[in-house]
């Protein structure tokens, strides 16, 4: 596509449900990013693949988060139990470079998430 | 490590007026500067980056910055506010050496009234 795409858009989840959420990156981008962002804050970094190979997760705020890229292409970024403090909207990013950032970073719409 | 202040979480003009939203950044390294919009219910929008070379750079609908290194500012102005300007506004800072990830502000929501 045109574009980064997340899916869904919008979910709401009962405390203790298990969610994923998916990222259709720019075709060809190497680079893809997660971020976190509450209500009024800006993002906050989860983490990173650079193709199929996960980077950096440092940002993953515990072990109930879980993220994927296995052919390098579409991610997917799983919560497990979610809990009320995981309500945000999840942000993923693409960029056609590899390590560094002097290449632009582009975003999708981001997937709103509201636990109950 | 970096980090990014934006100072005012709300910033008011009048249509017309010159638009001025700070940053203050910490970096350890040289850094790569940039500032991002975001419009209700989008993705964010890269407005304009500084990465190396002329401190003053412009960016998409007339906005620029200026990286100043003895300050620690990366300050985004406009000469004269459009009411299509309002929006939420982001400054991010990485490193400009090997594998960084972007560190965001907390964002200055931008109100122009007529």
């Amino acid at each position: 596509g045109a574009g980064v795409s997340q899916s869904p858009r919008y979910k709401v989840a009962k405390r203790g449900q298990d969610v994923a959420l998916r990222c259709d990156p720019i075709s060809g981008h190497v680079s893809l990013f997660w971020y976190q962002q509450a209500l009024g804050q800006g993002p906050e970094f989860l983490t990173y693949f650079q193709n199929e190979a996960q980077l950096d997760k440092s940002g993953l705020p515990s072990d109930r988060f879980f993220a994927e890229r296995p052919e390098g292409s579409v991610s997917t970024l799983k919560i497990q139990r979610t809990q009320q403090e995981d309500s945000a909207v999840y942000l993923c990013a693409s960029s056609s470079s590899g390590q560094g950032l002097g290449g632009e970073l582009f975003f999708g719409e981001g997937s709103r998430l509201t636990v109950l | 490590a970096q980090s990014v202040t934006q100072l005012g979480s709300h910033v008011s003009v009048s249509e017309g007026a010159l638009v001025l939203l700070r940053c203050n950044y910490s970096s350890s390294v040289p850094p790569y500067l940039f500032w991002y919009v975001q419009y209700p219910n989008q993705g964010l929008q890269l407005l304009l980056k500084y990465t190396t070379g002329a401190t003053l750079v412009k960016g998409i609908n007339g906005f620029e910055a200026e990286f100043k290194k003895s300050e620690t500012s990366f300050h985004l102005t406009k000469p004269s506010a459009h009411m299509s300007d309002a929006a939420e506004y982001f400054c991010a800072v990485s490193a400009n050496s090997g594998y960084s990830t972007l560190t965001f502000g907390k964002g200055t929501m931008l109100l122009v009234s007529p």
